[in-house]
């Protein structure tokens, strides 16, 4: 099981917005930053949000993430078909001394 | 333009130590957070551990016993050794750059998988 809870899939149509959500404790997301990364197939994860909010400029403003206490959010607008990845969630966790990550959610473009 | 590469055998014999080598350009080994981070056939993504621009390292408690991450300064290469391994140690691990230990991992290589099998 993974410190970080996240739906195992999510699925829109293109030009939907989606939402994917990650949930964690007090101890990491409710005291430190959440990242996400974006895995395509086959591929390794490349950094797409960082600091909840922030994206390294190569990534499009379609991407946006957001945090609340001990949860956190990405959503993507303007759904693509090359938007179809898995998507991992991660923060700092100050009880293991360490990085944990999310599940992953399986983003399906119907 | 940092770009990261994974060398090292494939295939480790259940009990034996498994070992990896990141080569790394486009950078200063003394600048970053040099990471492991691994993921199991069509599992999500464990970190394994770092070395610290310092020399300092920190592990997943999980695989502490087990690991060590060290850096070689003049050949601007980082490495894992996981000993004792056995199939659940079967995974793609990858070697990541974080520039301040706690930030993010902005860059990845591109993976090397390595199958616990005799």
């Amino acid at each position: 099981q993974s410190v970080l809870t996240q739906p195992p899939s999510a699925s829109a149509t293109p030009g939907q917005r989606v939402s994917i959500s990650c949930s964690g404790s007090s101890s990491n997301i409710g005291s430190n930053g959440v990242n996400w990364y974006q895995q395509l197939p086959g591929t390794a994860p490349k950094l797409l949000i960082y600091s909840n909010i922030q994206r390294p400029s190569r990534v499009p403003d379609r991407f946006s993430g957001s945090k609340s206490g001990t949860s956190a959010s990405l959503a993507i607008s303007g759904l693509q078909s090359e938007d179809e990845a898995d998507y991992y969630c991660s923060s700092w966790d100050d009880s293991l001394n360490g990085w944990v990550f999310g599940g992953g959610t399986k983003l399906t473009v119907l | 333009q940092v770009q990261l590469q994974e060398t090292g055998p494939g295939l480790v014999k259940p009990s034996e130590t498994l070992s990896l080598t990141c080569t790394f350009s486009g950078g200063s080994i003394s600048a970053y957070y040099w990471t492991w981070i691994r993921q199991p056939p069509g599992k999500g993504l464990e970190w394994i551990g770092y070395v610290s621009k310092g020399g300092r390292t920190r592990y997943n408690p999980s695989l502490e016993s087990r690991v060590t991450i060290s850096a070689d300064t003049s050949k601007k290469h980082f490495s894992l050794n996981l000993t004792s391994v056995t199939a659940a140690d079967t995974a793609v691990y990858f070697c990541a750059r974080d520039p301040k230990g706690d930030w993010a991992f902005d860059s990845w290589g591109q993976g090397r998988l390595v199958t616990v099998s005799s």
